[in-house]
């Protein structure tokens, strides 16, 4: 299996455009995580699907943050519009049920807001 | 809410050394999970080690294991033999089911540097 893939791995953006972060999580796999991990904060759970259907999202910081999972394969975290401390790396993990206590990383998407 | 405490910012040791990085936790719940994560420079997020709160004896995987003080609420992780591939920020983690849906809602404290000098 290829993991979790997230894209891209760097994203480099102005303040106030765009920013869409993409995740494939492990096949199988039913429960999809967003995090995002700064030098102030650290490691901090956004939001977090099962089955395709958001659980809680009460991580997410602000209304320009939106996140989506349209199946079981894919899934995307919007930021709209971006701002210079929205700067961070922001992890996608995988688990499944069988499994559930371990969490699967991907790489990570490097996101600096200019 | 669970907090997750790890004391030591940075830590060095010696290749072939012994070296227990330290982790204390807070938390009302009975039944938990505790994780050490591996983040070297490249980013990526390793798991390292688990261990389950309702199990007595201490997790070990290979040269990594820890010790589970359960009364105490400390997890320490302990490498044995460190290898200069060790070095990188090793992060204690904390996860309880969330309505029964998932156990991945990790908290995690703020993350120890290691550095393995040759």
């Amino acid at each position: 299996d290829a993991g979790v893939i997230q894209s891209p791995r760097h994203e480099v953006t102005e303040m106030g455009q765009e920013v869409t972060l993409r995740c494939k999580p492990i096949s199988g796999h039913n429960s999809l995580f967003w995090y995002r991990q700064t030098m102030m904060r650290g490691l901090e759970l956004l939001i977090y699907f099962n089955n395709n259907v958001p659980i809680d999202d009460s991580g997410m910081p602000e209304d320009r943050f939106s996140a989506k999972m349209p199946n079981a394969s894919f899934s995307t975290l919007k930021i709209q519009p971006s701002e210079p401390r929205d700067s961070a790396v922001y992890f996608c993990a995988s688990s499944s049920r069988t499994g559930g206590e371990k969490l699967f990383f991907g790489s990570g998407t490097q996101l600096s807001v200019l | 809410a669970q907090t997750v405490t790890q004391s030591q910012p940075e830590m060095s040791v010696q290749e072939a050394e012994t070296v227990t990085l330290s982790c204390t936790y807070d938390t009302s719940e009975s039944n938990y999970y505790l994780f050490w994560y591996k983040q070297p420079p490249s980013r990526q997020m390793i798991l390292v080690i688990r261990q389950e709160a309702y199990k007595q004896q201490n997790a070990t995987e290979n040269r990594f294991s820890v010790n589970f003080q359960k009364a105490a609420k400390s997890f320490s992780l302990k490498i044995s033999d460190s290898q200069l591939g060790d070095t990188a920020m090793y992060f204690c983690a904390f996860s309880t089911p969330a309505g029964g849906t998932s156990y991945g809602k990790l908290t995690f404290g703020q993350g120890t540097i290691l550095t393995v000098h040759p």
